[in-house]
């Protein structure tokens, strides 16, 4: 089974909005990390929070992590259209990197 | 060299012939890994090597997928007898230091595999 899975599925949103997109996990990490995948393209990733960080902020992004329920969110302000992408949330040991099934944005022009 | 380059980006093949998946990582980086996702799906681990060697192969579907990685650099994914499930893009990532706490993995653009 899966360690990461996100929520919603799928969010469509107008451009300006902000955009919050969830991860639960299963065991204990290290650390969690996010990473975003354009339609065809490869993973880049956006950003890694540590299991003793509560929040961390990068530009447009904010992660937050909750390990006491094993949850952590990503929440993109001021979206874009070019923000549109598959958002992954990303767990587990330095051996197995797991990924949940995604996030997919759209942003509406 | 800048990124990871994986190749062919595309293959289309027939049934029961064999695929091989090349990955060039980012030079220096000691963890490899391949991973692969079916369309509109997230990763499902494959393999992760350190160095040359292979410490978890526990994703690997069945016997006739295997891999190896030379010189620390260069590995290739072998799938032997290609099914039609085996339908999926290959993705191959690095990064630098192999084993810690993890960290943040390099992907290649991928090796879109098509069996007909």
């Amino acid at each position: 089974s899966q360690q990461g899975e996100e929520d919603p599925q799928a969010l469509s949103i107008q451009e300006g909005e902000n955009a919050t997109m969830n991860c639960s996990y299963k065991t204990s990490i290290n650390n969690l990390q996010w990473y975003r995948q354009n339609s065809g393209r490869g993973l880049v990733h956006l950003i890694l929070i540590r299991s003793n960080e509560r929040e961390k902020h990068s530009g447009r992004l904010r992660v937050t992590l909750d390990t006491s329920k094993k949850s952590s969110s990503l929440l993109i302000t001021a979206s874009r259209a070019a923000d549109t992408a598959s958002y992954f949330c990303a767990s587990g040991s330095a051996r197995q990197l797991t990924f949940g099934s995604g996030t997919q944005l759209t942003v509406l022009p | 060299g800048a990124g990871v380059s994986q190749s062919p980006s595309n293959k289309v093949t027939e049934k029961g012939k064999d695929v091989e998946l090349r990955c060039d990582p980012i030079s220096g980086h000691t963890a490899l890994y391949w991973y692969r996702q079916s369309l509109g799906q997230g990763l499902e681990f494959l393999i992760y090597f350190q160095g040359n060697s292979a410490p978890d192969k526990s994703g690997l579907p069945s016997d006739r997928f295997s891999a190896e990685r030379t010189g620390g650099s260069v590995s290739t994914l072998t799938i032997q007898r290609t099914q039609q499930e085996d339908s999926a893009v290959y993705l191959c990532a690095s990064r630098r230091l192999a084993g810690g706490l993890g960290g943040e993995l390099f992907f290649g653009e991928g090796s879109r595999l098509t069996v007909l």
